[in-house]
């Protein structure tokens, strides 16, 4: 069946480090890809999003390619601030519009 | 704009009493809305798909006479935990759409004694 499976946390890293959260996913068809951002005591916030193969999502200095032939859809940023504390899920959506989301990867960044 | 709202934030209820959650689309009408659940330190599991105006979609493995879903208006859904016992405690949140997005309120905590 369709799942996305992404990196185990929790991930911690100090101000300035290169982050990446690798996410893969299994599905029929071409399933638009998304990461969601769990801030501290609030909801999940978009963070990006790449609807084709190829595409390049990005917003607040992260980025994800849609890479089709690895079905992958890592999360990047090359240097993260101790705001960017959060968990991040990889989610992917079907063509009925429900979200699938991954397990979520909790990163700490100390300054 | 596209904001979602929750209500109660929190709430904690004896084993055996039914508690209702609200969801509004604050700035925008909703034809279809979703309500998850998520356990601590896991992600959230989809429940069920509520339509405006027509009976909710429930996903395999959840009880649609345990949980009542109402989508009355373009604005409000509402998830009635009926009878609810310790093992229903968790995080419940609700997502509306607008396009073909998905728009998240705050959650609401659930705590059965």
């Amino acid at each position: 069946g369709n799942s996305v499976t992404q990196m185990e946390g929790p991930v911690t890293l100090s101000e300035e480090a290169f982050l990446t959260i690798n996410c893969t996913y299994t599905a029929t068809g071409y399933p638009s890809l998304f990461w969601y951002v769990q801030y501290p005591g609030e909801g999940l916030q978009l963070l990006l999003k790449a609807t084709k193969a190829d595409d390049k999502g990005s917003n607040k200095g992260f980025e994800a390619t849609y890479r089709k032939e690895t079905t992958s859809f890592h999360l990047e940023k090359g240097s993260v601030q101790v705001s960017d504390s959060a968990v991040y899920f990889c989610a992917y959506r079907s063509n009925d519009y429900k979200l699938s989301f991954g397990a979520g990867t909790t990163v700490t960044v100390r300054a | 704009g596209a904001v979602v709202s929750q209500h109660p934030s929190r709430v904690i209820c004896k084993s055996g009493t039914s508690v209702k959650i609200e969801c509004r689309s604050l700035d925008f009408q909703a034809t279809t809305m979703f309500w998850y659940r998520q356990f601590p330190k896991q992600s959230l599991m989809l429940m069920a798909t509520s339509n405006e105006g027509s009976k909710a979609t429930y996903e395999q493995g959840v009880e649609k006479d345990k949980f009542l879903i109402n989508h009355a208006s373009l604005t409000l859904s509402t998830l009635t935990v009926t009878s609810a016992h310790p093992e229903d405690s968790s995080f419940y949140i609700c997502s509306a759409r607008q396009f073909n997005e998905q728009f998240f309120g705050p959650g609401t905590r659930l705590t059965v004694l």
